[in-house]
């Protein structure tokens, strides 16, 4: 078993819909990471989080330690949101373990 | 503006032959990593580094080595590429402690070994 776990693998969305990506994890942690991936290759860090949550526009990340869980929430979906995004975390190191990844796309 | 850059997007090599790839951070960060990346199976470390001179092996470093000689280089070597070594390797950065620091990441080579 993955020590990071995401759902789902594969999201289809319309555009303006409210869409949820989820993270278990089952290692301590000292902190947890969302990443963007857009084809092509690069990596964009889209938050860091150690307790509670976060919000950057339209993405909203939170996290609840005790149940080892975290979540990205995405509002008023759009097209240009589609990409991999990749739960990662911190296992009280600086190296990180990711998350396989959950893939977006969001149609007109 | 954090940049970590990849020297080479794209190269074709052939099974044998030595193959470099070249990261360059701008930040001064102490911590460099370097990762692979294959669908299904995530990114894996290959090697970490937390200062110049300094290496520490991931969780695939067979295969690989490394080079630190400064700061804002960290080189990945393919001593001998094989065609299970075709892969996309990506190149990051954070200051030390990214246990509560943004971790940055360079655009990604996609090597293919034919």
């Amino acid at each position: 078993k993955n020590e990071v776990e995401q759902s789902p693998q594969n999201l289809t969305a319309q555009e303006g819909e409210f869409i949820t990506i989820n993270c278990s994890y089952s290692v301590g942690i000292s902190a947890l990471h969302w990443l963007q991936q857009h084809p092509g290759g690069g990596i964009v860090s889209l938050f860091m989080l150690s307790s509670g949550k976060k919000k950057h526009g339209r993405l909203i990340a939170t996290i609840n330690i005790q149940e080892k869980h975290s979540s990205l929430h995405i509002t008023a979906s759009h097209p240009r949101d589609s990409a991999v995004y990749i739960c990662a975390v911190n296992p009280n190191t600086d190296k990180l373990i990711f998350g396989t990844g959950t893939r977006l796309q969001v149609f007109p | 503006d954090v940049k970590v850059t990849q020297s080479s997007r794209y190269l074709v090599k052939r099974t044998g032959e030595k193959v470099f790839l070249e990261c360059v951070q701008d930040m001064d960060h102490e911590n460099m990593f370097w990762y692979r990346q294959d669908p299904g199976l995530g990114l894996r470390l290959i090697y970490f580094s937390y200062d110049v001179k300094m290496k520490e092996k991931g969780d695939i470093p067979e295969g690989y080595s490394v080079s630190r000689e400064k700061k804002e280089r960290f080189s990945l070597i393919l001593e001998s590429a094989s065609t299970n070594q075709t892969s996309m390797y990506l190149c990051a950065s954070s200051l030390i402690g990214a246990a509560g620091n943004t971790i940055y990441f360079g655009e990604g080579s996609w090597l293919t070994v034919v």
